[in-house]
């Protein structure tokens, strides 16, 4: 069994906070993370891939920071919106990346 | 509209039965995966396959089998239902593996 943790379980903020939550991994044999966003009653969707120690990935006020050496990956949110509100997984593959491991996610809520 | 469809949304299925999930996407995507998503516990990878004529094992692969004949279709079959596959089945699709992957909307199954 391979750990992909992320924390926290779930975080309640106000609209126009920013906020920001941690993957943490295995280092070793590392080849992607991925992070997803998965609103309710929808089917999760990509957001960004990493592969390099360092990486920095943005997508409107998403980004997202790479550290491959010590395992851990944060998402961060400028700030929050009602629509930001999903829970966001993200997800290691190793190898020559056939497997991908997810963590159980952030559920995230916005709050108006 | 391109995208990967799942057949049937939900089935509540008798253990001992053998059942069939169905899945098709029509973005040409060479890899495609299939998951199990319960509570707690994240999506986790069943079997995957990297192009068409291919496939193998994730993370959870016992009682499950696939096929992958052509590049659109991927079903994943339950030999013999027990209770605790008992779950919501997500299939999803890459360009090639190891790429941002696009998920159908997801099979709810119930054996009892």
């Amino acid at each position: 069994i391979l750990n992909v943790e992320q924390s926290p379980q779930s975080l309640h903020v106000q609209e126009g906070d920013s906020t920001n939550f941690t993957c943490s991994f295995p280092s070793s044999n590392f080849y992607a993370l991925h992070w997803y966003r998965w609103e309710t009653a929808k089917s999760p969707e990509a957001l960004f891939v990493m592969t390099l120690n360092g990486d920095e990935k943005k997508k409107g006020r998403i980004s997202a920071t790479l550290n491959t050496k010590e395992g851990y990956s944060y998402l961060y949110i400028k700030g929050s919106q009602p629509e930001d509100s999903a829970t966001y997984l993200c997800a290691l593959t190793r190898g020559t990346g056939n497997q991908f491991y997810f963590g159980t996610g952030t559920s995230l809520t916005v709050i108006p | 509209i391109a995208g990967i469809t799942q057949a049937p949304t939900s089935q509540i299925l008798a253990a001992g039965r053998r059942m069939t999930l169905r899945c098709t996407q029509d973005m040409r995507h060479n890899a495609m995966y299939w998951y199990r998503q319960d509570l707690g516990l994240g999506l986790r990878l069943i079997h995957y396959s990297n192009t068409a004529g291919t496939t193998g094992k994730g993370e959870v692969p016992d009682g499950y089998s696939v096929s992958r004949a052509n590049t659109d279709d991927f079903p994943l079959t339950l030999a013999s239902a027990v209770p605790s596959q008992t779950s919501v089945y997500f299939c999803a699709s890459s360009v090639e593996s190891g790429q941002p992957q696009h998920f159908g909307d997801g099979t709810r199954l119930s054996i009892l």
